[in-house]
């Protein structure tokens, strides 16, 4: 299995922009989590689905941000407009039967 | 809610020396719980877990875990490092059942001197 693939995986864009991060789980698992990791907050659950469906968006920091999950193979994450303070990068994870797998993540830089 | 605690920021070890790392959680009942460890500009790449039965957990590269309830404890050890175990680890604990969802430490960064 190719484990959980992100794309991009570095992303440069200018204050205002639009981006979007794309995520892809192992086939067959029924929960995608998003991360976001900096220096200053570590590790941060922004939002989990399960079976496609949001369970828990409260780690969502702002209404700029949002996410969806058309389909079990396919998720987004997406800001707009971006802001310098979203720079950091951003993690996927699925689970099956209890354990994450994380993908190698989205270094994201708004200047 | 749960909640890991991971009382070393920074440990630095010899190459070949052995390395022990603490993690503490805070849960009532028996939890999930996992090591994870991301080397510069990786991913967390999943260390070893534990759900129950055996307290002493096996994990990749060498790595091994205690579980002790009486100490709310899950820490990781090695009994000889590699430079190439540089890295920050990162404990997490789950309540499993029909939540997946994890709370993770601060992490620890491992320094390795040759």
């Amino acid at each position: 299995d190719a484990g959980v693939i992100q794309s991009p995986r570095h992303e440069v864009t200018e204050m205002g922009q639009e981006v979007t991060l794309r995520c892809k789980p192992i086939s067959g698992h029924d929960y995608l989590f998003w991360y976001r990791q900096t220096m200053m907050r570590g590790l941060e659950l922004l939002i989990y689905f399960n079976n496609n469906v949001p369970i828990d968006d409260s780690g969502m920091p702002e209404d700029r941000f949002s996410a969806k999950m058309p389909n079990a193979s396919f998720s987004t994450l997406k800001i707009q407009p971006s802001e310098p303070r979203d720079s950091a990068v951003y993690f996927c994870a699925s689970t099956l039967e209890g354990t994450q797998y994380f993908g190698p993540g989205t270094r994201l830089l708004v200047l | 809610a749960q909640s890991v605690t991971q009382p070393d920021i920074h440990i630095t070890v010899s190459e070949g020396a052995s390395l022990e790392l603490r993690c503490n959680y805070s849960y009532g009942a028996t939890p999930y719980l996992f090591w994870y460890v991301q080397s510069p500009g990786q991913g967390l790449q999943l260390l070893l877990k534990y759900f129950s039965g055996d307290t002493l957990v096996q994990g990749i590269k060498g790595f091994e875990a205690e579980f002790k309830r009486s100490q709310s404890s899950f820490n990781l050890r090695k009994p000889s490092v590699h430079w190439s175990d540089a890295a920050e680890y990162f404990c997490a604990v789950g309540v499993g059942s029909n939540d997946y969802k994890l709370s993770f430490g601060a992490g620890t960064t491992v320094t390795v001197r040759a």
